[in-house]
């Protein structure tokens, strides 16, 4: 079946514009993660939806930055104002979710954000 | 909050080796701990998921063991090859949103 897609794959953008980042997490999962990867900081959890549940916001570096998800499905990030520390590798991740039990993340191939 | 450690940050070998590789982590309540492969400019391969009721789990020539007392996990690789080359990530699963925390993976370079 089809896994997590991510659109764009790459994103080039001016210091100061708005950008959105987009993610088609597997059918059926309820769990929608994004992750940042950069060099300094590595691999970093950003944000958590799960079902409609309010999200868990806690990873987000800064008001700039936050995210929705319509419909249990589809979720957007988007970054305003974009500086050149945002330039990392966006990385989405989708899973099951049931009670106590954790399920496996599946990832998506990313979309690598170059801020100029 | 939790913290992960991966050793050593970079392994070269000959081919055919076996060879471990070490993770920690400082937050023994974790509900599972996942290894995944990043090729270069790559997304992220899951290798194998261990609950955190269970001490390991195999897949080909890939073993990989949890002890939570000790907040330790190691990754086995049997008779390596060069298309084994790639970075390796172990991740803990923990917190209210059961996120991954990464280590800062370990690169494997097999050579033929």
């Amino acid at each position: 079946g089809a896994g997590v897609s991510q659109s764009p794959s790459n994103k080039v953008t001016e210091k100061g514009k708005d950008v959105e980042l987009r993610c088609d997490p597997i059918s059926g999962h309820t769990a929608l993660y994004w992750y940042r990867q950069s060099l300094g900081q590595g691999l970093e959890f950003l944000i958590y939806f799960q079902g409609n549940s309010a999200p868990d916001k806690s990873g987000l570096p800064s008001d700039r930055f936050s995210a929705e998800r319509t419909g249990g499905s589809v979720s957007t990030l988007t970054i305003q104002r974009t500086q050149q520390e945002d330039s990392a590798v966006y990385l989405c991740a989708s899973s099951l979710r049931s009670g106590s039990f954790s399920y496996e993340q599946y990832f998506g191939p990313g979309t690598r954000l170059t801020v100029t | 909050k939790q913290e992960v450690t991966q050793i050593p940050a970079a392994l070269s070998v000959p081919e055919g080796e076996n060879l471990v590789l070490n993770c920690s982590f400082t937050d023994s309540a974790i509900y599972n701990l996942q290894w995944f492969r990043q090729d270069p400019g790559k997304g992220l391969t899951s290798l194998l998921l261990i609950q955190s009721s269970q001490r390991e789990q195999t897949s080909g020539r890939l073993n990989a063991s949890l002890d939570k007392s000790s907040g330790r996990s190691t990754l086995y690789i049997a008779a390596s090859q060069p298309g084994d080359s790639a970075t390796y990530l172990c991740a803990a699963s923990s917190g209210s949103a059961r996120q991954l925390t990464f280590g800062s993976g370990t690169q494997l370079t097999v050579l033929p």
